[in-house]
């Protein structure tokens, strides 16, 4: 499986954007490239998901580089519930499996 | 609305004894699966099902049973618990293999 590459924490400012990195660069043409986050004492929680285009949804936007060897998600306005371990996923076309390394801990800060 | 429910939400176990975690969906999701977190790692897949009848085997599946007899439900079952065991159990589903995964909020498993 394709691995992805993410710092273990970042921080940031309520009401502030947030930009978290993943770098993926053995991702293969029919990886989706996915986030999830997991808030404190829950399941994960799907975030977004794209192929090659920049994608855009109610909680967040991701950026795809153009050789998809990294990308970004973006919470445009973090608050205090945007705090939570986000992960960056490859999932192959049609694959159940998810594979999730350690992600990378967002705290924000009031 | 109750998407993904687990049950129970936490459990203490013996070495040596077996139970099973339940997990059931209302969304008539096709995919169904069980992963496993350890604490301050990600989750790891032990057993998953494309479908009714069909169940498949992750990257940790020793120690564990599962069996998909209807669309809605998807139990895991411990054989003799260890306490490797010891862990955070997560079902999750999804309407097929490339749409989102719905997950629990898992089953807290102690084992001593």
């Amino acid at each position: 499986d394709a691995k992805t590459t993410q710092p273990n924490s970042m921080e940031s400012n309520e009401e502030e954007p947030v930009h978290l990195p993943c770098n993926h660069s053995t991702i293969s043409g029919t990886d989706y490239i996915h986030w999830y986050r997991q808030l404190p004492s829950q399941g994960p929680e799907y975030v977004i998901h794209g192929l090659t285009s920049n994608v855009n949804n109610r909680m967040a936007s991701l950026a795809i580089a153009e050789d998809r060897k990294s990308s970004t998600l973006i919470l445009h306005r973090a608050t205090l519930r945007d705090a939570a371990v986000y992960y960056c996923i490859l999932r192959d076309q049609g694959a159940q499996k998810l594979v999730f390394g350690q992600g990378t801990r967002l705290t924000i800060n009031p | 609305n109750a998407g993904v429910t687990q049950t129970p939400k936490f459990q203490v176990l013996k070495t040596g004894q077996s139970m099973t975690l339940q997990c059931a969906q209302d969304m008539n999701h096709e995919y169904m699966s069980w992963y496993r977190q350890d604490p301050g790692m990600g989750l790891r897949l032990i057993h998953y099902s494309v479908g009714a009848g069909i169940t498949d085997q992750g990257e940790v599946p020793n120690g564990y049973n599962v069996s998909r007899s209807t669309t809605e439900d998807f139990p895991l079952r411990l054989l003799s618990a260890a306490p490797s065991q010891t862990s955070v159990y997560f079902c999750a589903s999804s309407w097929s293999g490339d749409s989102p995964l719905h997950f629990g909020n898992g089953t807290r498993l102690t084992v001593t």
